[in-house]
């Protein structure tokens, strides 16, 4: 079945530090995929997505690239802040569901 | 500014009492669903809905039942708690999955 995988956390780093969170999925045909955001004590934010192959979502610094051959769609941020902290989830649907299917999420600390 | 809402945020409740987790949603949107999210952070889909007068269990087995009597409406009801449903409870809307999901802050429950 439709199945996303992330790298598992929790990930610290140092502010201003290069980020990559790790998504690789496994569909069928052409799926869209999304990365969503969850700061402390909060529901979750769409934070970026993409629909196509080759497509990059970005938002607030942060990228992702839909690498069809590569089955993936990491997230990438160049310059980490302390409010980044938060936990991040990737996500696809495809044609024909009405849900999305989650990651086990990856949570972030970023330090001063 | 949130266009679903989730009340109570915070919830203690005593062993053996009925609840419900209201959710509503101002923006029309014909499909809703119901995640748990354990500690580890994972979420786990419960219920979800189509439209009104749909409600399908899901992935996860749940003690909880929801009703969808009009489309801003997506209650979910505990007839009898227990310290196992202590959780964060998040609700969520889509148009089409396609387009991502919008989500409340959640509400933490905790049975005691």
């Amino acid at each position: 079945g439709n199945s996303v995988t992330q790298m598992e956390g929790p990930v610290t780093l140092s502010e201003e530090a290069f980020l990559t969170i790790n998504c690789t999925y496994t569909a069928t045909g052409y799926p869209s995929l999304f990365w969503y955001v969850q700061y402390p004590g909060e529901g979750l934010q769409l934070l970026l997505k993409a629909t196509k192959a080759d497509d990059k979502g970005s938002n607030k610094g942060f990228e992702a690239t839909y690498r069809k051959e590569t089955t993936s769609f990491h997230l990438e941020k160049g310059s980490v802040q302390v409010s980044d902290s938060a936990v991040y989830f990737c996500a696809l649907t495809w044609g024909g569901s009405e849900k999305l299917v989650f990651g086990k999420g990856t949570k972030l600390t970023v330090n001063p | 500014e949130a266009d679903i809402y989730q009340t109570p945020r915070y919830l203690v409740i005593g062993t053996g009492k009925k609840i419900t987790l209201e959710c509503s949603q101002t923006m029309g949107h014909d499909k809703m669903y119901w995640y748990q999210q354990d500690p580890g952070m994972e979420l786990h889909l419960i219920h979800y809905s189509y439209g009104v007068n749909s409600t399908e269990k899901g992935d996860l087995s749940s003690e909880s039942t929801v009703s969808r009597i009009r489309t801003e409406h997506f209650p979910l009801t505990l007839e009898s708690a227990r310290p196992s449903h202590t959780s964060q409870y998040l609700c969520a809307s889509s148009e089409r999955p396609v387009g991502g999901y919008t989500f409340g802050s959640g509400t933490r429950l905790t049975v005691v």
